[in-house]
């Protein structure tokens, strides 16, 4: 079974610092792994996703992750953020060889920007 | 604009109420899910519609009971729920279900009274 752990429940900052979320997940197989980002009284959106390739993936307002097979981890980084950028931040892993159809999301890290 | 619209935004029921949750993708994909999201939960997984077929159920109480009348559309039919179900409910819909990314509504928010 695959499974995810955001380590971090919250995370304060102040605007303009560099941040860094983590995940770890469990899988036995090949696994695609995405971020979302749940602003509030909103559904989920869509930050950035690994499927193959390049380890390193960028995604939407400066958000990058990289993907570590090693360490099984998928940790999500932005050098410098903003005030909007407090949200709630989901990892998701989505098991690949299998016919499982689940997402299956983590308990999500809610990121405070402040002045 | 997410592609994917859920009505209404915000529901109050009481617990002997019926009522219809309504999800609605412009997206043209062939899967469309249901998802509870509880305060300091992970999101759970309720439903999974593949071309209008329900491939996985995931151990939900049948006062939950969805449709999926076209691959469009998808309903949760609600009745005689418990305080316990109030929770943000979620619709996604992805091109396939075989892992490719979803795309969200914003969700409607139940309370149960």
């Amino acid at each position: 079974a695959q499974s995810v752990t955001q380590l971090d429940s919250q995370v304060p900052v102040f605007e303009e610092a560099p941040v860094e979320l983590r995940c770890n997940y469990s899988s036995s197989v090949s696994v695609y792994l995405f971020w979302y980002v749940q602003y509030p009284n909103q559904g989920l959106q869509l930050l950035l996703k690994y499927l193959s390739g390049s380890t390193l993936v960028k995604g939407i307002n400066g958000f990058e992750a990289e993907f570590n097979k090693s360490q099984t981890s998928f940790h999500l980084r932005k050098p410098s953020v903003h005030i909007s950028d407090t949200a709630e931040y989901f990892c998701a892993v989505f098991n690949s060889g299998g016919s499982n159809y689940k997402l299956t999301f983590g308990k999500g890290t809610l990121l405070t920007v402040n002045p | 604009e997410t592609g994917v619209t859920q009505t209404p935004r915000h529901l109050v029921m009481g617990m002997t109420n019926k009522k219809s949750l309504k999800c609605e993708q412009h997206l043209g994909h062939n899967a469309m899910y249901w998802y509870k999201q509880s305060a300091k939960k992970p999101l759970e997984l309720m439903f999974v519609y593949s071309l209008e077929e329900r491939v996985e159920n995931n151990s939900v109480p049948s006062r939950f009971s969805p449709e999926c009348p076209n691959s469009s559309h998808l309903f949760l039919h609600l009745h005689t729920l418990q305080p316990e179900d109030s929770a943000l409910y979620l619709c996604a819909s992805s091109q396939w279900t075989g892992g490719t990314e979803a795309f969200f509504g914003q969700g409607t928010r139940l309370t149960v009274v």
